[in-house]
């Protein structure tokens, strides 16, 4: 069974601080996606990452993929009280087919 | 285009009746995925779909559940006799291929079994 621990699993800061979020597993991953979840709605995709070692940058959001496909990080420059949500990381595992493995979630809170 | 649409939005049913849950899954997308969310649980998947084929049941129930993605309309997930530990938020999400495997999820029915 493929696991995807993400920490931490709440974090509250104030408005402008830096915050990194981590999603790690023992497992390969032919992908790894990130989603932002809001109360009441599904899973709102941020970026998809395929190659190992590969960084994406989304305004002040930059998406780290390990070098071995086992790992990400999620790294947010001075947060803002709209980045406040719950951040998912999901693998596509190299043999679990489709299907992702989802992490437990980062429930980020940035107080202004 | 009109993203991924799930109805009804919220669901509400008494021990033993039967819920079924729609998905339409985004235009020119022909690959299905249900999960499940559990209150205070991550998001849990349950069954990949393509048109008229089941293609992984790994996550779903032995019993009680079903899927279908029909050549005409939309995916349904069944679950009949329903009990409480059935209340869960279902999202549904679609691909354009097994290839391209990016999921665009849809806002979730809310399943509460009273």
């Amino acid at each position: 069974t493929q696991l995807l621990e993400q920490s931490p699993q709440f974090l509250s800061i104030q408005e402008g601080e830096n915050l990194t979020v981590y999603c790690n597993s023992s497992s390969v991953f032919s992908s790894l996606q990130w989603y932002r979840q809001e109360p009441g709605e599904g899973p709102v995709l941020l970026v998809t990452v395929v190659t190992g070692g590969e960084v994406k940058k989304l305004k002040r959001l930059t998406f780290q993929f390990g070098d071995a496909r086992k790992d990400s990080s999620l790294h947010i420059t001075a947060a803002q009280p709209g980045d406040t949500g719950l951040y998912l990381c999901a693998g596509d595992g190299e043999t679990s087919g489709s299907r992702l493995t989802f992490g437990e979630g980062t429930q980020l809170t940035v107080n202004p | 285009n009109a993203g991924v649409m799930q109805n009804p939005r919220h669901l509400v049913r008494r021990r033993g009746q039967e819920a079924r849950l729609r998905c339409s899954p985004m235009k020119g997308h022909s690959h299905v995925y249900w999960y499940r969310q559990l209150p205070e649980e991550g998001l849990k998947f349950m069954v990949y779909l393509q048109k008229e084929n089941i293609i992984d049941e790994s996550g779903m129930p032995k019993e009680r559940f079903s899927a279908e993605f029909p050549k005409e309309g939309p995916s349904i997930l069944r679950i009949q006799q329903v009990v409480r530990g059935d209340s869960a938020a279902y999202f549904c999400a679609s691909s354009p291929s097994r290839a391209e495997n990016i999921q665009y999820f849809g806002a979730g029915t809310r399943l509460s079994v009273l």
